[in-house]
């Protein structure tokens, strides 16, 4: 079975600038996540899907990031435009009710904003 | 609020010894799991552990094992006969209303030849 995927690894743009995150989560997992893992902290919620609607958006900062998983499967997070306090490491993961909401992480997409 | 507390930034043990990590929660619910993740160096997050609280008995995974105290809302992960491959960062989870979880700020925990 393959895993979460996630692209790209790394990313390097200066503040100011836009950048985009893909994830492709484990098939037939309806549930996404994306989380934002600063250095030193543990993952922080972003939004959440249930297919293509949004569960959780409570901690997404709207004004700059934006998600979508329009077809209910892989996702896309942008961030428009960076800040410095945007770097980051993002992680994508998908669940499903089938394995008791044990949730599968991507590998994540370092981001750093100079 | 629930959150997740993990009081020790970093551990280190040596190989073969056993180690306990710590995590403490705060819920005003009743039936939820607890989890506990690995992050290794460079390498992606994955599961190690899964309590549910309704459950009297702590789990057990191989050389892994919790012990829950729901009335204190206490997790701690124990880590028998320690190996290199354990070195980690280890992050307690505790589930939101809709199954996404809130991280601890995890432990890095270094284990020795």
């Amino acid at each position: 079975e393959a895993g979460v995927a996630q692209s790209p690894r790394y990313k390097i743009i200066e503040k100011r600038q836009s950048v985009a995150f893909w994830c492709n989560p484990i098939s037939g997992h309806a549930t996404l996540y994306w989380y934002q893992q600063i250095l030193g902290q543990g993952p922080k919620l972003l939004i959440q899907f249930q297919n293509n609607g949004v569960v959780d958006d409570s901690q997404l900062p709207k004004d700059r990031f934006s998600a979508e998983r329009l077809k209910g499967v892989d996702s896309t997070l942008k961030i428009q435009p960076a800040k410095l306090e945007d770097s980051a490491v993002y992680l994508c993961a998908s669940s499903s009710p089938l394995s008791h909401n044990e949730q599968f992480f991507g590998p994540g997409t370092r981001l750093t904003v100079l | 609020a629930q959150t997740v507390t993990q009081s020790q930034p970093e551990m280190s043990v040596q190989e073969a010894e056993t180690v306990t990590l710590s995590c403490t929660y705060d819920t005003s619910e009743n039936n939820y799991y607890l989890f506990w993740y690995k992050q290794p160096p460079s390498r992606q997050m994955i599961l190690v552990i899964r309590q549910e609280a309704y459950k009297q008995q702590n789990a057990t995974e191989n050389r892994f094992s919790v012990n829950f105290q729901k009335a204190a809302k206490s997790f701690s992960l124990k880590i028998s006969d320690s190996q290199l491959g354990d070195t980690a960062m280890y992050f307690c989870a505790f589930p939101r209303a809709g199954y996404a979880l809130n991280f601890g700020k995890g432990t890095s925990l270094l284990v020795t030849p």
